[in-house]
This record gives C-alpha cells, sequence and structure tokens, in this order.
C-alpha cells in the first residue's frame, strides 16, 4: 500500500521562505508530483521529480530523496498570492497502469 | 476556452436524488478520472478509465457509478445521493502512462451539496 504524509498547515511571513515537506511509502514509486490549489480552484502543476536531487523552477525548487521516502516543495521570496494548499502525489507502479495517490495537502498562509 | 470541464459547477441536491455530473475534455487524453475532496483529506480517488471500453475503482467508489460515453466524456452518477457525499468532486486527464506523462490535468470542480 501507500502512505503519504506533509503537514496540514504553515504559516509565513511575505518576502520569507517556507520548506513543505512530503514523506510516502509505497511498493513501486515512479515519481512524484507537487501540485498547488488555491481555495475552491482546481490543483495546478507546479513540479516533477524522478530521480534524487533538486529541480529549481523559477522561486519554486522540489527535492526528492528515493531512499528516504521524502521530498520537499521550497517556496522562495513568498507573495501574497501563494497562499494555497499545496498537494504532494507519487505515482505509484501498478501493473494496469501508473496512478497518482494525493497526500492530505498543506496550507500555507502567507502573512504580510 | 478551458481545456477540461465540468457541469454543473454548482448543484444542491436532496437525499434520495439521483445526481449526474459531467465532464468533457478536449485535451485528447485517453485517461480520465473522479476525485472528491473534503477538508484535510486530499483528493480521494473514485473511480478512472484509461480508454473508453475500460472503467476501474478507486479508493472510495462505493455509492458512485461512472460512464466513458466517448474518449472526451466521463460521467459520475450517484445514484441515490446521501449528505456525506457532499464534497468538491474534479474530473481529471491524463496522456499515456510514464513519466511526466503522469500528469493530470483537472477540471474547475463541481461543488455539490446534499441536504
Amino acid at each position: 500500500g501507500q502512505n503519504i504524509d506533509q503537514p496540514t498547515e504553515m504559516t509565513a511571513t511575505e518576502g520569507a521562505i517556507v520548506q513543505i515537506n512530503c514523506t510516502y511509502q509505497t511498493s513501486g514509486f515512479n515519481g512524484l508530483f507537487w501540485y498547488q490549489q488555491h481555495a475552491g480552484e482546481a490543483p495546478t502543476f507546479l513540479s516533477y521529480n524522478v530521480l534524487d536531487g533538486l529541480e529549481e523552477k523559477g522561486r519554486f525548487s522540489s527535492f526528492l530523496s528515493r531512499s528516504k521516502g521524502y521530498s520537499y516543495l521550497l517556496l522562495k521570496e513568498l507573495q501574497m498570492k501563494d497562499s494555497a494548499s499545496y498537494l504532494c502525489a507519487v505515482i505509484m507502479i501498478k501493473a494496469a497502469g501508473n496512478k497518482l495517490t494525493f497526500g492530505g495537502g498543506t496550507r500555507v498562509l502567507v502573512k504580510p | 476556452d478551458a481545456d477540461v470541464t465540468q457541469t454543473p459547477r454548482n448543484r444542491i441536491t436532496k437525499t434520495g436524488k439521483r445526481i449526474m455530473l459531467e465532464c468533457s475534455q478536449t485535451k485528447g487524453h485517453d485517461r480520465m478520472y473522479w476525485y472528491r475532496q473534503d477538508p484535510g483529506l486530499g483528493l480521494r480517488l473514485i473511480y478512472y478509465s484509461f480508454d473508453v471500453k475500460d472503467i476501474n475503482k478507486g479508493e472510495i467508489s462505493d455509492g458512485y457509478s461512472v460512464s466513458r460515453q466517448a474518449q472526451a466524456k466521463f460521467s459520475l452518477s450517484l445514484e441515490s445521493a446521501i449528505p456525506n457525499q457532499t464534497a468538491l468532486y474534479f474530473c481529471a486527464t491524463s496522456d499515456l502512462s510514464g513519466g511526466r506523462h503522469n500528469e493530470q490535468f483537472f477540471g474547475p470542480g463541481t461543488r455539490l451539496t446534499v441536504l
């Protein structure tokens, strides 16, 4: 089976950095996604990691360690518009095809 | 125009009523999914379909059914709605399996309230 854990909520100040951790346990790992979701809206793609290491894209970076079952999403130079939920999702290999399994999401509140 | 659309966007209904949520996509993807989202529980998979002739149960399929009418259309039905099915429902699509292709593209969501 699989289990994906991430903190429920985090608060940070505008201009600061926040790191959202995600740990997972799964048989047959095949990649990890981070999505951003503003309240009441659809999730939108942020990053994808399949190999160990850091993927950087502007103010957002995502890190993966497959041996530790661990990923983090780093948000730098926080802006008010970054207030949203951030969803960690793991691709689990199954014979019938790969599916995404989502964590519960981390709600990030950015304060002035 | 949006690539993945859902109708209706909002629906209030009563216990015992039959409800159908519809999803259409213009992305040309073979794979389609239905999720529900409840506060603090993330997205949970209800049903998924890898092509027109393929339907699979997700982790919470009880009380739901689906129909894949065409490559572009995937409908979710609640045969007899109950209050604990009140949630935000998302449809999603993805391309062929493998790596970044597993990225799912989401519709805008349907907010369903069962009284």
